[in-house]
């Protein structure tokens, strides 16, 4: 039972347009969503983060937007750059007693082209 | 250290062989994780521990995987009667205190072979 899906195995985009990385769950008792980002051969490293009481979290060129009813969330990089050709997971987590134990959905490649 | 610490970076081992695997965790941080990832799948939740206890176990897979961490800080994954089935990178993370909110920072992983 997959909680967190990223239904978009890969995306490629041209270096300075807009990257759109979208997430869907299915428990309304997930209550904070993060991005974490993976470069090969290394762990995955912290992007952003939103909590459910939010829709919009933005920092610099990362942005991400949180639509609770559609159980859905998204990940805006605008302008995206080379640098930023990754695998990118989003994870949840949930609900009273929240230890930080994170659900991932499967991941996005990312490719900026130049 | 300055980051999450996994040794070894990669390991093989024979089916049926024991392993350990272990993780240095950034110093202060009293939650630590462990996940596994297979190919082409995100990180799975296995166990974590808060101080020395380990205060959610729910993902190990079957008794075969185990995880101490004796003195609060360094954490061991031992699996017994390793299978093919076991291969995957196996990812430590540390946060400050655990719960909502708090950055996970991640080890490098530890990428597992069992042949």
């Amino acid at each position: 039972d997959q909680q967190v899906k990223q239904n978009s195995p890969s995306l490629s985009v041209q270096e300075g347009r807009i990257s759109i990385l979208n997430c869907d769950y299915t428990n309304s008792m997930f209550d904070y969503f993060l991005w974490y980002k993976k470069y090969p051969a290394e762990g995955p490293t912290f992007l952003i983060s939103i909590s459910s009481i939010k829709d919009k979290n933005e920092d610099g060129r990362f942005t991400v937007f949180l639509n609770k009813s559609a159980k859905h969330l998204s990940l805006h990089i605008v302008p995206s750059q080379p640098g930023d050709s990754a695998v990118y997971f989003c994870a949840a987590s949930k609900g009273s007693g929240n230890t930080g134990k994170l659900i991932f959905g499967q991941g996005t490649t990312l490719q900026v082209k130049p | 250290g300055a980051g999450v610490s996994q040794t070894p970076s990669n390991k093989v081992t024979e089916k049926g062989k024991y392993v350990e695997l272990r993780c240095d965790p950034i110093s202060g941080h009293t939650a630590l994780y462990w996940y596994r990832q297979s190919l082409g799948q995100g990180p799975e939740f296995l166990i974590y521990f808060q101080g020395t206890g380990a205060a959610d176990d729910s993902g190990l897979p079957n008794d075969r995987f185990f995880a101490v961490r004796p003195e609060g800080s360094v954490s061991t994954l031992k699996i017994q009667r390793t299978e093919r089935g076991d291969s995957a990178v196996y990812l430590c993370a540390s946060s400050l205190t655990g719960g909502p909110g708090t950055e996970a920072f991640f080890g490098q992983g530890t990428r597992l072979t069992v042949v």
